[in-house]
């Protein structure tokens, strides 16, 4: 059982470039998240899904996009990375309660 | 927007000390959570506190809820050293846990 998984755990991409961070669940949860971490700014919510093929847009979803193909899959993707999404990601599911976080992805962008 | 404000931002204590940190928020909420995230790890649940609740205990964790003052504290007891990390209250509006974070605490328990 390992809980939720996140991948890359790091990366350094350049400025324009293209990627997509993969989180997987193996807890059958439906609802699932992505936040982001910034020092001295606290976690801030990118985009989440209350289910299977749907998304819902959070409070800074900006330059992101997210597909939930699959209930224990949920992908951010940026289209054209910028510096300032430079940032460490975290992925969460949860039943409508506590949530369940991954390790977090970290991101650099040049 | 941060709906949470935790309060110190920084606090030192020895082992055994008891250590208290707030949380003040803005809006109406579902229930209020509290988390812990040890450096370069992710955040790891402690505890859930429902907005017709006042008070909860889980372990050495106390965890209080004061709707009308919009605030909430967390109180560790009997403090270790391995409690050392950062401590983040999280409100829930929606109930869908689509939760609003402060800041947060970093908590530092000397040996």
């Amino acid at each position: 059982n390992a809980g939720v998984t996140q991948t890359p755990k790091f990366r350094v991409l350049k400025t324009g470039q293209s990627m997509t961070l993969l989180c997987a669940q193996d807890m059958n949860h439906e609802y699932m998240y992505w936040y982001r971490q910034d020092p001295g700014m606290g976690l801030r919510l990118i985009h989440y899904s209350v289910g299977e093929g749907t998304t819902a847009k959070g409070e800074v979803p900006d330059g992101y996009n997210v597909s939930r193909l699959k209930k224990q899959n949920f992908l951010l993707g940026l289209e054209s990375a910028a510096p300032s999404q430079t940032s460490v990601y975290f992925c969460a599911s949860s039943t409508r309660g506590e949530l369940f976080f991954g390790e977090g992805s970290r991101l650099t962008v040049l | 927007s941060q709906q949470g404000e935790e309060d110190p931002q920084a606090l030192s204590i020895q082992e055994g000390e008891n250590a208290t940190m707030n949380c003040s928020y803005k809006t109406s909420i579902n229930n209020l959570q509290w988390y812990r995230q040890n450096s370069g790890r992710g955040l790891v649940h402690l505890i859930l506190i429902r907005s017709n609740e006042r008070e909860k205990h889980s372990g050495r964790l106390r965890v209080t809820l004061d709707t009308s003052k919009k605030s909430s504290s967390l109180l560790i007891t009997a403090s270790r050293a391995a409690d050392t990390a950062s401590y983040f209250c999280a409100t829930d509006e929606t109930g869908y846990s689509t939760l609003t974070f402060g800041k947060g605490t970093m908590l530092l328990v000397s040996p």
